[in-house]
């Protein structure tokens, strides 16, 4: 259980076009999905968390016209890089909390994807 | 400000031997605590978490110890296989609720080697 997938796995694209990058939870419903980029050598970096049904809500320094969110449904969270520069070359990946109940207490488990390599020439 | 911090870029351990990798934070509303690992250019898969209420929780070769007044936590891998080779990350959250509720604050990572 607790698989989350994400499509494109890489993507090429020219600088100014759009990228639209798929999150889904395939066999558990996400309430809240999350987006992180991680550079080479170094940690996962929060971008931004997704909630269905309302606005995206973004890290300090993460550009929300830049990178568009949307979150439509329980299993499905997409993020758009709008017109890409080089420097959005990375690898973004997602999350999917599954609320759960350990020890006696709630507590959410966040479940990654396996990651978006975007290279923008 | 790292939160979570992970002093030990890389382990190298014999295999059959124990890992043990180390993890501090300094939140002290953070209350509870999970492990991942990751392979290159893949996403990190979930090992192991432990409430802030408990000290050790085990999950097969895996163990996790907490000691809150120390703000540590470790991962204990016994015996370690080649196959446990990977980058493993700590990772904090504040279930409590507020804007901060679910949100992961991660560490920088651990390199582990496991030879055979």
């Amino acid at each position: 259980g607790a698989v989350v997938s994400q499509h494109p796995s890489w993507v090429i694209c020219k600088s100014g076009t759009s990228v639209k990058i798929e999150c889904r939870s395939l066999d558990f419903q996400a309430t809240t999905m999350f987006w992180y980029r991680q550079f080479p050598k170094q940690s996962l970096m929060l971008m931004a968390t997704s909630n269905e049904g309302s606005k995206a809500t973004y890290e300090q320094g993460v550009e929300k016209d830049k990178f568009l969110i949307n979150h439509a449904s329980l299993t499905l969270s997409t993020l758009t890089v709008t017109s890409a520069h080089p420097e959005d070359s990375s690898f973004y990946i997602c999350s999917a909390s599954q609320d759960g109940t350990r020890d006696g207490r709630r507590q959410e488990t966040q479940y990654f994807g396996p990651g978006t390599r975007l290279l923008v020439l | 400000d790292q939160q979570v911090k992970q002093n030990s870029p890389s382990l190298s351990v014999q295999e059959g031997r124990i890992s043990i990798l180390n993890c501090d934070y300094t939140n002290s509303m953070f209350d509870y605590f999970l492990w991942y690992k990751k392979y290159p250019a893949e996403g990190p898969t979930f090992l192991i978490s432990i409430s802030s209420i408990k000290d050790k929780n085990e999950d097969g070769r895996f163990t996790v110890f907490l000691n809150k007044s120390a703000k540590h936590l470790s991962l204990h891998i016994v015996p370690s296989q080649p196959g446990d080779s990977a980058v493993y990350f700590c990772a904090a959250s504040d279930n409590a609720g507020g804007t901060s509720y679910g949100k992961l604050t991660f560490g920088q990572g651990t390199i582990l080697t496991v030879h055979p």
